[in-house]
């Protein structure tokens, strides 16, 4: 079975810094979809960013990106230029390449944001 | 992205009742949709996967008799909280499955049984 580990409970940053989030996955899948998910306060999920594993290259969207080593079986989350917007649990998750599959959560990182 | 709706967002009911949530893909059928329950500061933990057109598969340790769901067509599933209790009080969240790269979820309904 696939499981998602977020070691980090909690992370905080000041306002315009970087900050990176972890997740370490295990699978015996070749292929697969790694995903971070936004939960703010509102509590509506919202895909941040996805990477595919056949994908070397890491994904980027703005100011998200990610650090995929599947070797390791590592998918950390940088945020650059943090602003206060970003301030929410963070979920790391995995599903595999097949129609229908359901996601696997990590147990989510709650960032908060200084100003 | 695909829309999900979830009727209603917050629900309070007395202990013995049952309440009923819908979840509806506004713009995407959706032959499978996932139904999660999420308690404060925790993970989104599935319940049960609804198929449209037949039974509903539970995860281990879900009662399948306590949380009914109904899948009747392509853009309804509904998740009925029978004889609810206390301790069904939680988060509760849906979402489709378009494809393994892309899933959409509701805005959650917030359950408080008194």
């Amino acid at each position: 079975a696939q499981t998602v580990t977020q070691s980090q409970p909690e992370m905080s940053v000041q306002e315009a810094e970087t900050v990176t989030l972890s997740c370490t996955y295990d699978t015996s899948e070749s292929d697969y979809y790694l995903f971070w998910y936004k939960q703010p306060p509102s509590r509506q999920m919202i895909l941040v960013i996805r990477q595919e594993a056949y994908k070397q290259q890491n994904a980027t969207e703005n100011r998200f990106s990610v650090n995929f080593q599947k070797a390791a079986k590592s998918f950390s989350l940088k945020i650059s230029d943090s602003q206060l917007g970003d301030a929410a649990m963070y979920f790391c998750a995995y599903n595999r390449e097949t129609s229908g599959s359901r996601l696997t959560f990590g147990e989510g990182t709650q960032l908060t944001v200084n100003p | 992205g695909a829309v999900v709706s979830q009727h209603p967002s917050w629900v309070i009911c007395k202990s013995g009742t049952s309440v009923k949530i819908e979840c509806r893909s506004l713009d995407f059928q959706a032959t499978t949709m996932f139904w999660y329950r999420q308690f404060p500061k925790q993970s989104l933990m599935l319940m049960a996967t609804s198929n449209e057109g037949s039974k509903a598969t539970y995860e281990q340790g879900v009662e399948k008799d306590k949380f009914l769901i109904n899948h009747a067509s392509l853009t309804l599933s509904t998740l009925t909280v029978t004889s609810a209790h206390p301790e069904d009080s939680s988060f509760y969240i849906c979402s489709n499955s378009g494809s393994p790269y892309e899933q959409y979820f509701g805005p959650g309904t917030r359950l408080t049984v008194t």
